[in-house]
């Protein structure tokens, strides 16, 4: 166990909607990272968050939007959900930004039918 | 651009070695070594900083040369538990900054038979 939890762990929907997807970081850790694995086209990153702020983005899609909360939780927002978003969603947590080893949560497996 | 990782599957059985290599085309501020099985997160083996150094952890341990950009895991008496798929994520740094991006290999499938 990482000490970093998702919510929810499935997730099945269909085109077109909305789904928001939860990690708390491990106690300690300020910095969130979001990746998605997809049998295609692997593990992306896609955004992290330090302590509140944006640092860096990856191949995220302007459907995709994420935010990181005083209390440091983040929650990445998918909308206009396509087939081709059906897959597993991690996030990982470290105590600074960057240079550190990134602990992966269990991931929230993402159906869109 | 995505690092190399070779090669793709490995088959051992218990006790045997193996090495899985991953190479990039960037310069490299650390890589990070990961153990993932089939439905699971990842899990963080160890990470290497430029310098060279090479780290260990149990009977894992990993090199990074700096120079050549590349990394090497090697997994010594292999147990079945050390059955997965291995990613190593690269870290570059930018304007003299990581910002913890991590750009993952393909991954290597290891299967450790009895």
């Amino acid at each position: 166990d990482s000490g970093v939890t998702q919510t929810p762990k499935h997730l099945i929907t269909a085109t077109g909607q909305r789904v928001t997807l939860r990690c708390s970081p491990r106690s300690g850790d300020l910095s969130v990272y979001w990746y998605q694995q997809s049998l295609d086209q692997g593990l992306q990153f896609l955004i992290h968050y330090y302590n509140g702020e944006e640092r860096a983005k990856g191949n995220i899609l302007e459907r995709f939007s994420a935010q990181q909360f005083p209390d440091l939780h983040s929650e990445l927002n998918l909308s206009s959900l396509e087939l081709g978003d059906s897959a597993l969603y991690f996030c990982a947590s470290s105590p600074r930004s960057g240079q550190g080893t990134q602990y992966f949560g269990p991931g929230t497996r993402l159906l869109v039918l | 651009q995505q690092p190399v990782q070779s090669p793709q599957a490995v088959i051992l059985r218990e006790g045997e070695d193996a090495v899985i290599n991953c190479s990039s085309s960037k310069a490299l501020y650390s890589v990070h070594w990961y153990r993932q099985k089939h439905g699971e997160a990842p899990v963080f083996l160890m990470i290497l900083l430029k310098g060279g150094e090479q780290k260990g952890h149990e009977k894992i341990s990993a090199s990074f040369n700096e120079k050549k950009q590349q990394s090497s895991l090697y997994l010594t008496a292999s147990q079945l538990s050390y059955s997965g798929t291995y990613f190593c994520g690269t870290e570059t740094v930018a304007g003299g900054t990581s910002y913890g991006k991590l750009t993952f290999g393909q991954g290597t499938i290891l299967t450790v038979h009895p």
